[in-house]
């Protein structure tokens, strides 16, 4: 299976600032089929990103997605107060999906 | 509008096994995989496996072959999963989660079952 490792596993940063979270492959993941999704405490996942740089209905475009092979990241170009959450990679490429462990996002 | 909601909590002892619905509405049942995917307190995300409503064929996470079963009733939209021999570490919040096809995302998720596995 294809594991994903997430990067940092804290980021401590403020309204305003941007963020860079990073999501590494095991080994490459397969035509891009990589999503991120937000989460906070109490709620399901929410779909952000997928097919690597597609941002999905309605989310803000301070939010995108770069990467390709094995290396992904998530950038939110200026953090609003909704944004501190729990972020995960997920890719689908393979007949058994995997999850990243997540970073989460916390106001410094 | 797209909906997936899930049955209640549950409370089971070790050994018992579980049985999580998820009812779809708002769109066509048998057009989208369902998937179930697990994240136990305070940890991380567990994708568990899906089915592919139209066929009722699934494919699991190995970690979980065995040892869950998912099926679905299309005459009322909805997909269960089924997880026996519980043990303590299974407590966690279910979560079922559409996609359009196997390599595609989840856009749409349950709102999540909790289940406690306790003596």
């Amino acid at each position: 299976e294809i594991v994903l490792t997430q990067s940092p596993g804290t980021l401590s940063l403020s309204p305003g600032e941007r963020a860079t979270l990073s999501c590494r492959a095991s080994q490459s993941v397969s035509s891009s089929y990589l999503a991120w999704y937000q989460q906070k405490p109490g709620q399901a996942p929410r779909l952000l990103i997928y097919g690597a740089s597609s941002r999905a209905t309605g989310i803000p475009d301070r939010f995108s997605g770069s990467g390709s092979g094995t290396d992904f990241t998530l950038t939110i170009s200026r953090l609003e107060p909704e944004d501190f959450a729990v972020y995960y990679c997920q890719q689908y490429g393979s007949s058994q999906l995997t999850f990243g462990g997540g970073t989460k996002v916390e106001i410094k | 509008q797209v909906q997936l909601v899930q049955s209640g909590a549950e409370v089971k002892k070790p050994g018992a096994s579980v049985k999580v619905s998820c009812k779809a509405s708002g769109y066509t049942f048998t057009g989208y995989y369902m998937h179930w995917v697990r994240q136990a307190p305070g940890q991380g995300l567990e994708w568990m496996g899906w089915i592919n409503p139209n066929s009722g064929g699934t494919n699991y996470a190995q970690k979980f072959q065995g040892w869950v079963t998912m099926t679905r009733d299309t005459s009322i939209s909805t997909a269960y999963m089924e997880l026996s021999r519980l043990r303590s570490d299974d407590t966690a919040v279910y979560y079922c989660a559409r996609s359009l096809s196997v390599v595609l995302h989840h856009d749409y998720w349950g709102q999540g079952t909790l289940v406690t596995v306790s003596s």
